[in-house]
């Protein structure tokens, strides 16, 4: 399973938008990459999915280049409620019988939104 | 949005209790999923379940945990002996090309 790096924590101000890379130099070319988010002591919710170039949906926008090493999750104007952990996660999500589709969890990226 | 249920939100237990956590996955989805986290640290995989049988499981899942799938909606999670330290949030996933989260269950176990 690829690994991923991203960084510990980041801070924004409301309605800014936000901007998190993360690093999977050694994505599998049957790998997407999910982002979800995860308030305290509740479940990781499901943010967006892709597998190549730009993917959008009504919350959030994920760019992932040519090469697919790397991916950024774009949060458009955040709000106060937008605080908390972003998990980026690669696998390939399809499973089977040689393949579980499971996910292997980093810690992730805090963000703190700020008034 | 679709949705993983799970049963109880919350479960107190003694030491040494058995405790079985319950959750309804996603209809139609295939391949199924324990995680646990505890308080203040990674989200860490537990098991994996497709086709009635575990199809990967990490070394966490010990001899004291099973999963089984009893009736094709329900999918649990039994811990047989809890000790101290299975005190965590369990989360049940399920799996149709996007991997789902349930809510979670709290564990304390005293």
């Amino acid at each position: 399973l690829a690994k991923t790096t991203q960084p510990i924590s980041m801070d924004s101000y409301e309605g800014q938008e936000v901007n998190i890379t993360c690093s999977h130099n050694n994505i599998a070319t049957n790998d997407y990459i999910t982002w979800y988010q995860q308030f305290p002591s509740q479940g990781p919710r499901f943010i967006i999915q892709g597998y190549k170039t730009k993917v959008t949906n009504e919350v959030a926008s994920l760019f992932i280049p040519a090469d697919r090493k790397s991916s950024t999750l774009s949060l458009p104007r955040v709000s106060l409620s937008d605080t908390a952990v972003y998990y980026c996660l690669v696998g390939d999500m399809i499973g089977g019988s040689s393949n579980t589709g499971k996910l292997i969890f980093g810690q992730g990226t805090t963000l703190q939104v700020k008034p | 949005e679709p949705e993983v249920t799970q049963t109880p939100s919350h479960q107190v237990t003694q030491m040494g209790q058995e405790v079985i956590l319950r959750c309804v996955p996603i209809s139609n989805h295939l391949y199924f999923y324990w995680y646990r986290q505890i308080l203040g640290q990674k989200v860490e995989f537990l098991v994996s379940f497709y086709n009635n049988e575990i199809s990967e499981k990490s070394e966490i899942f010990d001899d004291q945990f099973s999963v089984e799938r009893p009736d094709g909606s329900n999918f649990t999670l039994k811990i047989r002996s809890t000790k101290l330290e299975d005190s965590a949030m369990y989360f049940c996933a399920s799996n149709g090309n996007t991997i789902y989260f349930g809510e979670g269950s709290w564990l304390t176990v005293v």
